[in-house]
C-alpha cells in the first residue's frame, strides 16, 4: 500500500521553461512535505519542504505547493535548467518537530532537461 | 562538519550469507534511519534509531536488524541474504528539526 505516490515516472521539459512534479499522498496524518532530489550514484540531497499549516513555499527557482484537502502537492521548478536533471522523490513524514517520525518517500519522476 | 558516510559502497554477497553495512552519522545528529532502494523504486523504509532504541520500523522481516551505537553511528546487518534483498542501501541521519541527509549508499548485490 503506497502511502506516497509520484504518477509520473518521467518527464521531459525544455531548458528555460517550467517544470511541475505532482505527488500525492493517501495518509491523513502527514503533517510534513519534502523534496528530494537524486543524481546517479549518489544520496538524496533535500531540496524543499512544506508543513501542512502552509499551502505555498519557495525557495529559488522551486516552490512547492500543498492542497490539503485534495491531499495533493507539487513542486515548480522556474526556470529549468538542465543541472535539474535528476530524479525527484516527494516524500512526508508526521511532525517535525520531533525526531521519532519516519519519512515516508515516493517511486520518484526522473525529470529530463532538455538544452 | 563531516556529512553521512557510508561504507562499503559496493558489496556481492552469496545467497544465504549474512552482511553488515555502515554508517557514521553527520556530526549533532542522534537519529539514524535505513532505507532500501531497488531500481527503479523510491527508498523504503527500514527502520529508524534514536539514541540507541529503535523507534519505527518499516515492512521488512526480522532478519533486517539494526544497531546504533553511543556515538550515533549506526549499523544494518542482514542474515539469511536472498537475491531480492539487491539493492542500495541509504543510510540517513538527523536531529530534531532538521532534514535527513543521506549518505552516498551501499549496492548490495546477492548472487
Amino acid at each position: 500500500d503506497q502511502q506516497v505516490k509520484q504518477n509520473s515516472p518521467s518527464l521531459s521539459v525544455q531548458e528555460g521553461r517550467i517544470s511541475i512534479l505532482n505527488c500525492d499522498y493517501t495518509n491523513s496524518m502527514f503533517d510534513y512535505f519534502l523534496w528530494y532530489k537524486k543524481y546517479p550514484a549518489e544520496g538524496p540531497t533535500f531540496l524543499i519542504s512544506i508543513s501542512s499549516i502552509k499551502d505555498k513555499n519557495e525557495d529559488g527557482r522551486f516552490t512547492v505547493f500543498l492542497n490539503k484537502s485534495a491531499k495533493h502537492l507539487s513542486l515548480h521548478i522556474v526556470p529549468s535548467q538542465p543541472g535539474d536533471s535528476a530524479v525527484y522523490f516527494c516524500a512526508a513524514s508526521g511532525a517535525r518537530e520531533t525526531s521519532y517520525d519516519k519519512v515516508i518517500f515516493g517511486p520518484g519522476t526522473s525529470l529530463s532537461v532538455i538544452p | 562538519e563531516t556529512g553521512v558516510t557510508q561504507s562499503p559502497t559496493h558489496l556481492i554477497k552469496t545467497r544465504g550469507q549474512q552482511v553488515t553495512l555502515r554508517c557514521s552519522s553527520q556530526s549533532g545528529h542522534n537519529t539514524v534511519s535505513w532505507y532500501q532502494q531497488a531500481l527503479g523504486q523510491g527508498p523504503q523504509f527500514i527502520f529508524q534509531y534514536y539514541r540507541e532504541e529503535e523507534n519505527g520500523r518499516g515492512n521488512f522481516p526480522p532478519r533486517f536488524s539494526g544497531l546504533q551505537f553511543p556515538n550515533y553511528s549506526s549499523e544494518l546487518n542482514v542474515n539469511a541474504l536472498e537475491l531480492d534483498d539487491s539493492a542500495l542501501y541509504l543510510c540517513a541521519s538527523r536531529s530534531m528539526n532538521t532534514e535527513a541527509f543521506f549518505g552516498q549508499g551501499t549496492r548490495l548485490t546477492v548472487v
